[in-house]
């Protein structure tokens, strides 16, 4: 039972244009997401988190877009880097728990 | 400051043999989770670590078990391997206060043959 689900495995986006990523989630009790980037041979590494009480989180070029009735979340990149190419993964955690359960992925390809 | 270090980087290992894999978390930062992340897949919890205790468990036999020592350091141990054991052993480590951004290790690449 996937509860995270990343549907794009990849996705191409040309240097300065916008990337977004897309999350779906089914568990209701969800109440904290976090977007890994991750690099080859290298762990993942935290970009941003948006809890359930937040319909948007901004750091710098990224922005976590949450909609919780639609139980739907996304990354957005603005303006796309070539060093922005790397796998991205969301990840939820429901309220009370510790164990963050992660999506399968989606490969950010930024073309120059 | 050194992150999240963990040994060993690859190894090797024969199906029924046992394997302890080490993880010194990121200084400062006292709770340890372990993720095993098999190939185009995403991490996968395996069980987290404050003081001394495993505080929570996810969908793993009893033949993962782990530690964590006073210094905060962790061990995850792997009884009776299986083929499908092979994959990307993960650490991650925070400060227990924080609920977020874990900082991840690089990884053990665990092959079973």
């Amino acid at each position: 039972d996937q509860q995270v689900k990343q549907n794009s495995p990849s996705l191409s986006v040309q240097e300065g244009r916008i990337s977004i990523l897309n999350c779906d989630y089914t568990n209701s009790m969800f109440d904290y997401f976090l977007w890994y980037k991750k690099y080859p041979a290298e762990g993942p590494t935290f970009l941003i988190s948006i809890s359930s009480i937040k319909d948007k989180n901004e750091d710098g070029r990224f922005t976590v877009f949450l909609n919780k009735s639609a139980k739907h979340l996304s990354l957005h990149i603005v303006p796309s880097q070539p060093g922005d190419s790397a796998v991205y993964f969301c990840a939820a955690r429901a309220s009370g728990t510790y164990k963050y359960i992660f999506g399968t992925g989606t490969r950010l390809k930024v073309l120059a | 400051d050194a992150g999240v270090t963990q040994s060993p980087t690859h190894l090797i290992k024969t199906r029924g043999q046992q394997v302890t894999l080490r993880c010194s978390p990121k200084s400062g930062h006292d709770t340890v989770s372990w993720y095993q992340q098999a190939l185009g897949q995403g991490p996968q919890f395996i069980f987290q670590y404050y003081e001394e205790e495993e505080r929570q468990r996810g969908n793993f036999p009893d033949r993962f078990s782990g530690h964590q020592f006073p210094n905060y350091s962790s061990e995850l141990n792997v009884n009776a391997l299986l083929l499908g054991d092979s994959a990307l052993y993960l650490c991650a480590s925070r400060f227990w206060g924080q609920t977020y951004g874990y900082t991840f290790g690089s990884g053990t690449r665990l092959t079973v043959v």
